[in-house]
């Protein structure tokens, strides 16, 4: 029951962008995106609440469609601090369990 | 305002031996969380509490224990140590696991030999 994320890796040069994907086979209640740098605790980065719910601030923005239980992040005119591992994460109706995702390894090259 | 402290931040035991790693949180969080990391994997749920007095398991909660005695604390047992336990483990905590933002501490670093 996991979300799966995909891709599993991207490597990127300064400026492009890239969309991560975090697909659930369960209903998803909310979903928050999470990035990690090597060697770090993850940091947040923000929640999507509401089926449909776009939310964003700098360059870095997600969408969550409810019915197709998914959530996309994007970055546009990546940094290179924008690398890391990103994981998406929820807590499934009924549960308080906290499951994150498989992760998507983010590489920004000069 | 420490935020989520974990202690040790470091550790290395020898298969057999036994440890517990403390979490403290000092933001009134009702939600608190143990998850380990395997190098280069996601983060896996160890057992979780959703208040004082309460603990549930999570995906992989076999060979650890863990207790919430006051609302501040959370710790996470190993009663005998198993090679396949080395990891680092992290602990959060949030108002709301749905709601709400999970804060992370620093993590443990845990090695079994």
């Amino acid at each position: 029951q996991q979300p799966v994320q995909s891709p599993q890796a991207v490597i990127l040069r300064e400026g492009e962008d890239a969309v991560i994907n975090c697909s659930s086979s369960k209903a998803l209640y909310s979903v928050h995106w999470y990035r990690q740098k090597h060697g770090e605790a993850p940091v947040f980065l923000m929640i999507l609440l509401k089926g449909g719910e776009q939310k964003g601030h700098d360059k870095i923005s997600a969408s969550f469609n409810e019915k197709k239980q998914q959530s996309s992040l994007y970055l546009t005119a990546s940094q290179l601090s924008y690398s890391g591992t990103y994981f998406c994460g929820t807590s499934y109706s009924g549960t308080y369990k906290y499951i994150f995702g498989t992760g998507t390894r983010l590489k920004v090259l000069a | 305002n420490a935020g989520v402290t974990q202690t040790p931040k470091f550790r290395v035991l020898k298969t057999g031996q036994s440890m517990t790693l403390l979490c403290a949180q000092d933001m009134n969080h009702e939600y608190m969380y143990w998850y380990r990391q395997d190098p280069g994997m996601g983060l896996r749920l160890i057992h979780y509490s959703v208040g004082e007095g309460t603990t549930a398991k999570g995906e992989v909660p076999d060979g650890y224990n863990v207790s919430r005695l006051k609302k501040q604390n959370f710790l996470l047992g190993l009663e005998s140590a198993a090679p396949s336990q080395t990891s680092v483990y992290f602990c959060a905590s949030t108002w709301d696991a749905k709601t709400y933002e999970q804060y992370f501490g620093p993590g443990t670093r845990l090695t079994v030999t």
